[in-house]
């Protein structure tokens, strides 16, 4: 069966230190790979979703992510907080095989705090 | 483009009342999903569909929820009676389907949610 295991429940970093927040995966397959954040009161948005042609994904804000296969992983990275990254993260994995019906498994989330 | 539309926004009912949530997925995407997100987890799917066939509603609480998509497009979530349990976020999001074989990874957009309270 197919699962995400975000490994941290919280993150707390200074503004201006590197993020790190913890994907790993488990699937038969190479899956499709994305993150998501969830900041208060407002829906989910794509930070960035991995494809194929690279391992090193590029999002938005200056966020990114490494596909590892060989690690089942797909943390994401910044090199620097800023206090507007304050938010919950959400790592999704889609199974290569989903019957075609475009399945989507959410962690359980990593909730990130930035201090001044 | 226009993004998924959920409405309300916030509803506030008493337990053993009906309620029913609206969402109106972007144009042309054929996935919906109903997701609950109680407070502190991550999302939980309820039901998906494509087109308007349902295609996984294992983890939809069937005795008292239902969902329809109407000619494809529209859905409602409907819960009656409601619980207290049932207080969290719904969301709604979709997608294209997915084309094999491109390497095209399609995600799900999401709504802004409904914020239901049972007290």
């Amino acid at each position: 069966a197919q699962s995400v295991t975000q490994l941290d429940s919280h993150v707390s970093v200074s503004e201006g230190t590197p993020v790190l927040l913890r994907c790993n995966y488990s699937s038969s397959y190479s899956p499709s790979l994305f993150w998501y954040v969830q900041h208060p009161n407002k829906g989910l948005q794509l930070l960035l979703k991995y494809t194929s042609a690279a391992t090193l994904v590029k999002g938005i804000n200056g966020f990114e992510a490494e596909f590892k296969k060989s690690e089942t992983s797909f943390h994401l990275t910044k090199p620097s907080a800023h206090m507007s990254d304050a938010a919950e993260y959400f790592c999704v994995v889609r199974p290569m095989f989903s019957g075609g019906y475009n399945k989507l498994i959410f962690g359980a989330g990593t909730r990130l705090a930035v201090h001044p | 483009e226009a993004g998924v539309a959920q409405s309300p926004r916030y509803k506030i009912i008493e337990k053993r009342q009906s309620v029913a949530f609206w969402c109106n997925p972007i144009s042309g995407h054929a996935t919906l999903y109903w997701y609950q997100q109680i407070l502190g987890q991550g999302p939980k799917l309820l039901i998906q569909f494509q087109n308007n066939g349902v295609v996984d509603d294992s983890q939809l609480p069937k005795d008292r929820f239902s969902a329809e998509r109407l000619k494809g497009v529209d859905s409602t979530l409907k819960i009656q009676p409601a619980k207290l349990e049932d207080s969290a976020v719904y969301l709604c999001a979709s997608s294209p389907i997915p084309r094999t074989g491109t390497g095209v990874n399609t995600e799900a957009f999401f709504g802004q949610g409904t914020r239901l309270t049972v007290v």
